[in-house]
């Protein structure tokens, strides 16, 4: 149980092109998704919490206007990297909490190249 | 806010030794602590977690231990096999459900044949 998807797997995308990322709990439903960047060789980087049916709430330095984040459904969040420049380039994970438990699964996350 | 650091950031072992990975954090309101195992390329996932009501808890070759006094954790893994070769993050948290994560640094474990 607990299993947290994502796609795609990999992209990749041209400068000035926007991506979208979808994170989908199969089999629990997430009131609260998070969405993490991580640099090669080092750890998570929280850029955003999602609560189902609210907006999302960045971290500082996070522009919420080139990562738009929706959480339509309980088993549903997406990310938008919009207009994307090579230095969005990045690994994304997004993970899943599970209600009144207060655990995070992670998804197998997306490797987006932007040239 | 929470500051959890992770030691070591790399370790070496002999396959059937054990490996030790210790982090500590600062905020004493931190009550739930879980591991996560990452391979290369893919999304961390959860290998064991502790609350701050229990001081140990083990599954099968894996443990962990709290000492809230002294505000750190452990985790264990004993009989180490190749595949056991990850990267380990612990992180720390309130627990309760939609609370942010704070991780450590990272360790990068390899399990020498």
């Amino acid at each position: 149980g607990a299993v947290v998807s994502q796609h795609p797997s990999r992209v990749i995308c041209k400068s000035g092109t926007s991506v979208k990322i979808e994170c989908r709990s199969l089999d629990f439903q997430a009131t609260t998704m998070f969405w993490y960047r991580q640099f090669p060789k080092q750890s998570l980087m929280l850029m955003a919490t999602s609560n189902e049916g609210s907006k999302a709430t960045y971290e500082q330095g996070v522009e919420k206007d080139k990562f738009l984040i929706n959480h339509a459904s309980l088993t549903l969040s997406t990310l938008t990297v919009t207009s994307a420049h090579p230095e969005d380039s990045s690994f994304y994970i997004c993970s899943a909490s599970l209600a009144g438990v207060g655990t995070q699964y992670f998804g197998p996350g997306t490797r987006l190249l932007v040239l | 806010g929470e500051n959890v650091e992770q030691h070591p950031s790399t370790l070496s072992v002999q396959e059937g030794d054990s490996a030790v990975i210790k982090c500590t954090y600062s905020d004493s309101a931190s009550n739930y602590f879980p591991w996560y195992k990452q391979e290369l390329g893919k999304g961390p996932q959860l290998i064991i977690d502790i609350r701050s009501n229990v001081g140990e808890k083990k599954d099968q070759r894996i443990a962990v231990t709290l000492n809230k006094t002294a505000k750190h954790f452990s985790l264990h893994i004993t009989e180490t096999q190749p595949e056991d070769s990850a990267v380990y993050f612990c992180a720390a948290s309130s627990g309760d459900t939609g609370n942010q994560f704070y991780f450590g640094t990272g360790t990068s474990l390899t399990v020498i044949p």
